[in-house]
């Protein structure tokens, strides 16, 4: 399964918007990219997923570059409680069906 | 719908007891994980089920740890005997197909 690499922590001001990037360069071409996010100590919390295509639901966007190899998650106007550990995860359907979980990135939104 | 449910919602022993830890998956669900989080290692995968058999156990630490699903509506995870090391917080997922998980809160484990 690809590896992601995430920077350990970001900070960002309330309102503005939050990017957090990930990398994932030996990702294969039917493996999709998921983020969740884990407030304190509750359970990982679904975000977002795409194979190719940028995607967008309620709670964020994602951007994923043309060669697949780094996505970013979008949320548009971070408030306090995106506080979070914000994990990306690349998964491949055929075979083991697996998620990997990194270290992730500690988003903290300043007030 | 509930979500995915699990109990207890935090468990204290003493090294050497038996501990279970239960999950009930989302209804129509037909995969269910079972996960351990620890400062040290993060989140790892355990084991997990398709329609109430286990595929794939190689992150079962030790023969210590194993896991049932008797039926499509509720899992196991029993440590026994348990050690101070096993103290963590085991997160139980399910989803529908290949599809995104689903993760209840987490049962806190302490053994003492």
């Amino acid at each position: 399964d690809a590896k992601t690499t995430q920077p350990t922590s970001m900070d960002c001001a309330e309102g503005r918007a939050a990017n957090l990037p990930c990398n994932h360069s030996t990702i294969s071409g039917n493996e999709y990219v998921y983020w969740y996010r884990q407030i304190h100590s509750q359970g990982p919390q679904y975000i977002i997923h795409g194979l190719k295509n940028n995607e967008t639901n309620e709670m964020a966007s994602l951007i994923i570059t043309e060669d697949r190899k780094s996505s970013t998650l979008i949320l548009p106007h971070a408030t306090l409680r995106d506080t979070a550990v914000y994990y990306c995860i690349v998964l491949r359907f055929s075979g083991t069906y697996k998620y990997i979980f990194g270290t992730g990135t500690r988003l903290k939104v300043l007030a | 719908d509930a979500g995915v449910i699990q109990s207890p919602r935090h468990e204290v022993t003493e090294m050497g007891q038996e501990v279970t830890l239960r999950c009930k998956p989302i209804s129509g669900h037909d995969y269910l994980f079972w996960y351990r989080q620890t400062m040290m290692r993060g989140l790892e995968l355990l084991i997990y089920f398709n329609n109430n058999v286990p595929i794939d156990d190689s992150g079962m630490p030790e023969d210590r740890f194993s896991a049932k699903m008797p039926n499509a509506s509720f899992s196991t995870l029993k440590i026994q005997p348990s050690e101070p090391r096993d103290s963590a917080v085991y997160f139980c997922a399910s989803s529908q197909g290949k599809d995104t998980q689903y993760f209840g809160p987490g049962t806190r484990l302490t053994v003492l």
